[in-house]
């Protein structure tokens, strides 16, 4: 099984809504990502977890929270958000999070933020 | 920083013609991974290349990695309609983070 499933698919929230993403894989790999993704531009690395510690945060504002409750399983909580943070939220495992490692990419989370 | 710059942009090909994107790297890297994402998909590792002046055939894709380490193509031969997307190079630096070409979208026109 070498997929990553994510939930919602689609995702409306207003400023002042909190709301969480949600990501899963079953290949028994260590590391997990979350990145955005704008429209016609590459995906930009938001977090790494690598054996559910957080090992890289790209500086990103604290509206976003991540968590990873095992290896299997990530989120993204999301609270106060501006419309700037409309995009496509990709999760993404990997073995170890060795940066040389193919990354699995999810399906997305489209996200609006009104 | 490190910088990986991807070309063309946009390319607009009938189906049948070749297509080539080119991935430029500011420093040498490790590896360089190819990325495809279909319109309104999400990104699906195609290769990746690790040995100076690689070469790897998928098909009717072709990628190269060049002598130096910095630079690498992908090329389509013969497009068909399955091939329309965006494609991403990813370069991995010898110290340093993944880092993601711009991308270059393609269209193939019946």
């Amino acid at each position: 099984d070498t997929e990553v499933t994510q939930t919602p698919k689609h995702l409306v929230m207003g400023m002042t809504n909190k709301k969480s993403l949600k990501c899963e894989q079953h290949m028994g790999h260590r590391a997990m990502y979350w990145y955005k993704q704008k429209a016609k531009k590459p995906p930009e690395l938001m977090f790494v977890y690598s054996y559910e510690k957080l090992s890289i945060n790209e500086s990103v504002p604290s509206r976003f929270s991540p968590e990873c409750p095992n290896s299997s399983l990530l989120n993204l909580h999301l609270h106060a958000l501006q419309p700037e943070d409309s995009a496509l939220y990709l999760c993404a495992s990997s073995q170890t999070g060795l940066a040389r490692e193919t990354q699995y990419f999810g399906p997305g989370t489209r996200l609006l933020v009104l | 920083g490190q910088q990986v710059m991807q070309i063309p942009q946009y390319q607009h090909v009938q189906e049948g013609e070749d297509f080539t994107t080119y991935c430029n790297s500011s420093t040498t890297l490790s590896n360089i991974q190819w990325y495809k994402q279909r319109p309104g998909g999400h990104p699906v590792f195609l290769i990746q290349l690790v040995k100076s002046g690689e070469v790897k055939k998928q098909k009717r894709l072709t990628f190269q990695f060049g002598e130096a380490k910095k630079n690498s193509s992908l090329h389509i031969t013969a497009t068909q309609t399955t091939d329309v997307g965006t494609y991403f190079c990813a370069g991995l630096p010898s110290y340093g983070k993944l880092t993601f070409g711009q991308g270059t979208i393609l269209t193939v026109h019946p």
